[in-house]
């Protein structure tokens, strides 16, 4: 079946612009994880969705980030002002329940000039 | 403050022989742990994961000891191949009730020599 896909793959914005990643989960999972990979870093959470809530969302680094998840199913990530600091791996990871093996999409390169 | 650790960046190793990537966390709360292997330009692939109930889980040439006392996990992979050559990412969920996130450690590049 299909995994997690992620869009676009990569990404080159200028700094100051508004940029929207997108994920689409393994159909039927139910629970939705945002992460972020910088530069020889591990990954590092940012928000959780329970179907279209967010319970959790205490890995968002600053106000410029959100994200919502509609349907059960796509979610869109959104940084407002982009800054460099902001230039990273965003991945985003599916499962079938809240505990457990996680399905991580391909990621979107985030790249912030 | 680094909730879970993988101090050696790299690891290079014969084909054939064992690779052991190691893993420390800091968090009692944490109760169930995961590795995960990640090619370049690929999002992480599940490897095998262990709860802290148990000590050791073997899934072929995979195993993963957990050692609760001292916070420490390992995955011995045995034995290696070329194409285990990779970044290992160690990590790490609180218990029940909680959201399910994971706490990832820094990750450790495997070479596999031929």
């Amino acid at each position: 079946g299909a995994g997690v896909s992620q869009s676009p793959s990569n990404k080159v914005t200028e700094k100051g612009k508004d940029v929207e990643l997108r994920c689409d989960p393994i159909s039927g999972h139910t629970a939705l994880y945002w992460y972020r990979q910088s530069l020889g870093q591990g990954l590092e959470f940012l928000i959780y969705f329970q179907g279209n809530s967010a319970p959790d969302k205490s890995g968002l680094p600053s106000d410029r980030f959100s994200a919502e998840r509609t349907g059960g199913s796509v979610s869109t990530l959104t940084i407002q002002r982009t800054q460099q600091e902001d230039s990273a791996v965003y991945l985003c990871a599916s499962s079938p329940q809240d505990r457990g093996e996680q399905f991580f999409g391909p990621g979107t390169r985030l790249t912030v000039l | 403050d680094q909730q879970v650790k993988q101090n050696s960046p790299s690891l290079s190793v014969q084909e054939g022989r064992i690779s052991i990537l190691n893993c420390d966390y800091t968090n009692s709360m944490f109760d169930y742990f995961l590795w995960y292997k990640k090619y370049p330009a690929e999002g992480p692939t599940f490897l095998i994961s262990i709860s802290s109930i148990k000590d050791k889980n073997e899934d072929g040439r995979f195993t993963v000891f957990l050692n609760k006392s001292a916070k420490h996990l390992s995955l011995h992979i045995v034995p290696s191949q070329p194409g285990d050559s990779a970044v290992y990412f160690c990590a790490a969920s609180e218990g029940s009730g909680n959201t399910g996130k994971l706490i990832f450690g820094q990750g450790t590049t495997l070479q596999v020599k031929p």
